[in-house]
């Protein structure tokens, strides 16, 4: 089956902290992943896909097809990075899954 | 910047009443998504649209919803018969321009659906 896990919910740092937001994955298949972003009151949007290996805003994630991973990560968080994060896989190009979503919240 | 667009922003409706939720997809974009989020879960997929009909649903997208491109521009989400259960967030995403599908959606902003 296919399915995205998100283990947590919130996840709170204070500013200038490092960030691990945890992503696994169950797909039979190649998998294709991405990071949405949604800041408040904003649409979802798309963070950074694993294809292009680029970081964006200072985030990266790298694919463990060992671990079935693809944690976002982040060494030094800005108070603007509090916003709701999906990890989502990409299933036959047709449809995204996504994760329960976590909830980053960077204190002053 | 090309957004999605989607109306109405939050609709109330009475159980068993029909709901049309309107999207207008970026221009040239080729791929048409409906996607859910009741409150508090996670986003879930419910259809893909692609050269006019449908190409994927999910075990959600039964007999109740449909989804329609009656023009060059729109893409509607029909409930019909609505219930407690219908009320959520939808959102509409639209991603290609031609061959160039790359997986990345855009979506809109969302119309909220309650249902009383």
């Amino acid at each position: 089956a296919q399915r995205v896990t998100q283990p947590e919910k919130l996840l709170s740092v204070f500013k200038g902290a490092p960030v691990e937001l945890k992503c696994n994955y169950s797909y039979s298949g190649s998998p294709e992943l991405f990071w949405y972003v949604q800041y408040s009151r904003q649409r979802l949007q798309l963070l950074l896909r694993h294809i292009s290996r680029e970081s964006i805003k200072g985030f990266t994630a790298d694919l463990n097809k060992g671990e079935t991973s693809f944690h976002l990560k982040k060494p030094f968080a800005q108070e603007e990075d509090s916003a709701m994060y999906y990890c989502a896989l990409s299933v036959d190009t047709d449809k995204l899954i996504f994760g329960t979503g976590t909830r980053l919240q960077v204190f002053p | 910047e090309p957004e999605v667009t989607q109306t109405p922003s939050h609709q109330v409706t009475q159980m068993g009443q029909e709901v049309i939720l309107r999207c207008v997809p970026i221009s040239n974009h080729l791929y048409f998504y409906w996607y859910r989020q009741i409150l508090g879960q996670k986003v879930e997929f419910l259809v893909s649209f692609y050269n006019n009909e449908i190409s994927e649903k999910s075990e959600i997208f039964d007999d109740q919803f449909s989804v329609e491109r009656p023009d060059g521009s729109n893409f509607t989400l029909k409930i019909r018969s609505t219930k407690l259960e219908d009320s959520a967030m939808y959102f509409c995403a639209s991603s290609g321009l031609g061959t160039e599908h790359t997986g990345e959606l855009f979506f809109g902003e969302g119309s909220r659906l309650t249902v009383l």
